[in-house]
């Protein structure tokens, strides 16, 4: 089955900066590849997604970069601010199947 | 739009006790519909796949027979933890795909905290 690993487990950012987290997974089959923000105790919310006929995807100051051939992808998060602070993960899946995670990635915006 | 509701949203119950959580796509149909399950500071593990009229498929190490999963209609799943035990305790959340769109993404719910004592 599909293994996603995720990078860094934990980011520690100053306010404005930038920060970028990476993700390799294991299925070439796999071509949709979405992001998500999870909040302590709530749901996971999409922040953005990219599909594999795309090499990145830019949405304000989130962007998504793909790379097939590496098999990687990678979060970008720029002008970093405290509601940035949450927990990130990246996923990996084949068309609408089913979603492997990655183990996340806690993020902290410091003031 | 796109919205998915869980039910109950905590739920405290004795071990030995079974509990039902249900999860339903407010203003979608969903032909297909999963449920995960996160422990405090983990990544969500995908317990089933739930496909309206069919039986679940269940990911490796999951018994089948303690999570039953039951896709009865387009809006709405149910997850039974049976027999619960306290390794049972868990954040238990469902999503569900709109069958309607060409669009990959899976709408989740708001989680169902259960505590078994």
């Amino acid at each position: 089955g599909e293994n996603v690993e995720q990078h860094p487990s934990t980011l520690s950012v100053q306010e404005g900066d930038s920060a970028v987290i990476k993700c390799t997974y294991s299925d070439s089959a796999s071509n949709y590849f979405p992001w998500y923000k999870q909040e302590l105790g709530k749901r996971p919310q999409l922040i953005i997604d990219i599909r594999s006929n795309v090499g990145e995807k830019k949405d304000q100051r989130i962007a998504v970069t793909l790379n097939k051939t590496a098999k990687h992808f990678s979060l970008h998060i720029t002008e970093t601010q405290p509601e940035d602070s949450a927990v990130y993960f990246c996923a990996a899946g084949v068309n609408d199947y089913k979603l492997s995670f990655g183990a996340g990635t806690t993020v902290t915006v410091r003031a | 739009g796109a919205v998915v509701s869980q039910h109950p949203s905590w739920v405290i119950c004795k071990s030995g006790t079974s509990v039902k959580i249900e999860c339903r796509s407010l203003d979608f149909q969903a032909t297909t519909m999963f449920w995960y399950r996160q422990f405090p500071k983990q990544s969500l593990m995908l317990m089933a796949t739930s496909n309206e009229g069919s039986k679940a498929t269940y990911e490796q190490g999951v018994e089948k027979d303690k999570f039953l999963i039951n896709h009865a209609s387009l809006t709405l799943s149910t997850l039974t933890v049976t027999s619960a035990h306290p390794e049972d305790s868990s954040f238990y959340i469902c999503s569900a795909r709109d069958g309607g769109t060409t669009n990959y993404e899976q709408y989740f719910g708001p989680g169902t905290r259960l505590t078994v004592t």
